[in-house]
């Protein structure tokens, strides 16, 4: 059946580090990716997506990688600060109108 | 910016009441979810809507209604509330299809049946 996994459900990192939230995904049929931050006591918002024919994107401090080989899909937050802790999610189109979520990543950032 | 407005961000109900949750959004977009959110369920799609007076189950509709009347508004029923519903729901919207059309969502609702 179609999925949306994480390889890790928390990440700890260390103020400055970079970080690299992980999804896997099951089926090739997606063809647009998306990632979304949810912070405590708010609804998700919106970071970068990417199209399958695509393997890299980047926007500001943060960069999405499409591996459609091994289906795999990372984001990496440069020079993390705590303002990135949150939960993040992955997410992707399936076969219908409907969005297929991963369960989330939490990140938490050590002063 | 977008903003999608949920008219609770908590709200305590007894099993067997009827609820309405209250979505709003001011961007003319033409599509609206709910969502209900779990501790290890992640976002589960409940109902959406691509137009005023359309609406189209989600994953887990069972339980749950939904009315758009106006194309700003769009608003979730549980018709006899039960414990098993209680949960964060949150709402959102977009204006293109899913592909390439970000979601924007609201704060949340958190409901607790007692």
């Amino acid at each position: 059946g179609e999925s949306v996994g994480l390889h890790l459900p928390t990440l700890s990192v260390q103020e400055g580090d970079n970080s690299i939230i992980n999804c896997a995904y099951s089926n090739s049929a997606s063809d647009y990716f998306i990632w979304y931050k949810q912070e405590s006591g708010k609804g998700p918002q919106f970071i970068i997506d990417i199209r399958s024919n695509m393997d890299k994107r980047q926007g500001q401090r943060v960069t999405v990688l499409l591996n459609k080989t091994v289906k795999h899909l990372s984001l990496q937050i440069a020079a993390t600060q705590p303002g990135d802790s949150a939960v993040y999610f992955c997410a992707r189109t399936g076969n219908n109108r409907k969005l297929i979520w991963g369960l989330g990543t939490s990140l938490a950032v050590n002063p | 910016d977008v903003k999608v407005t949920q008219s609770s961000r908590y709200l305590v109900k007894r099993t067997g009441e009827k609820v309405f949750l209250e979505c709003v959004q001011d961007m003319d977009h033409e599509n609206m979810f709910w969502y209900r959110q779990d501790p290890g369920l992640g976002l589960r799609l409940i109902y959406f809507s691509y137009d005023v007076k359309m609406k189209e189950k989600g994953d887990i509709p069972e339980g749950y209604s939904v009315s758009r009347e106006k194309k700003e508004r769009f608003s979730l029923i549980l018709e006899s509330a039960s414990t098993n519903q209680t949960s964060m729901y949150l709402c959102a919207s977009t204006q293109g299809g899913i592909k390439g059309s970000p979601l924007h969502f609201g704060n949340g609702t958190r409901l607790t049946v007692t």
